[in-house]
């Protein structure tokens, strides 16, 4: 089955400090992975969108990374700010029918 | 350039009722996607239309459908409302369809509220 699975659920860190979401995928076959950024009460706005041959992609203090062989990527920020705490989503393109699979995000809180 | 415009941004209807949701694009995009958003599952796949046609769908009843017009504006409908309707319902837009991995703008969203 074509899953994404996001964790941890939700993090809680201090302004100023780096942290590193995760996000596990059992797409077949995979096309992109993107993360989104989404504000409380906002639709999700894209950090970046990575296609199998890309490792790496950085986005300002945002940076992702990608391994096609595990299936696994993560988003690492950097300095985190207070507008930084938002829903973060992980979606894969893939599948049969090409279909965006979401998992549930990551709520992050950046606290002073 | 205006970005993905969604409207009304809240609604609040009965069990029973259907509703009608509108998606503008941004201006030059032919394909639009929507989405319907909830805090159990997630955001969740409804459809893709390109060019006025359905080029994906996801897994929901024949109770959402969707339409796209000739400048690419898209309307949904949820028919038969049910309590578990209630949700953020997300339009998307990009210049194609999902085959190039285009990038995808979303709009603020629709609450819809079913009592």
């Amino acid at each position: 089955k074509n899953q994404v699975e996001q964790s941890p659920q939700s993090l809680i860190i201090l302004e100023g400090k780096n942290c590193t979401l995760q996000c596990n995928y059992t797409v077949s076959p995979f096309s992109n992975l993107r993360w989104y950024k989404q504000d409380t009460g906002r639709g999700p706005v894209s950090l970046t969108i990575m296609t199998f041959s890309e490792n790496t992609k950085s986005n300002g203090r945002y940076t992702a990374t990608l391994d096609a062989d595990t299936k696994q990527s993560s988003l690492h920020i950097t300095a985190s700010q207070l507008s930084d705490s938002a829903s973060y989503i992980c979606v894969v393109r893939g599948g049969s029918q090409g279909n965006l699979i979401f998992g549930k995000g990551t709520k992050l809180s950046v606290k002073p | 350039k205006a970005g993905v415009t969604q409207t009304p941004r809240y609604l609040i209807k009965t069990r029973g009722q259907q509703v009608t949701l509108s998606c503008s694009p941004i201006s030059g995009h032919r394909s639009v996607s929507w989405y319907q958003q909830t805090p159990g599952q997630g955001l969740q796949f409804l459809f893709e239309y390109f060019s006025e046609t359905q080029r994906n769908k996801g897994n929901f009843p024949g109770r959402f459908s969707g339409r796209q017009f000739s400048n690419s504006r898209s309307e949904m409908n949820v028919s038969t409302l049910e309590l578990g309707d209630s949700a953020l319902y997300l339009c998307a837009s990009s210049l194609e369809n999902w085959v190039r991995s285009y990038e995808q703008y979303f709009g603020p969203g629709t609450r819809l509220t079913v009592t």
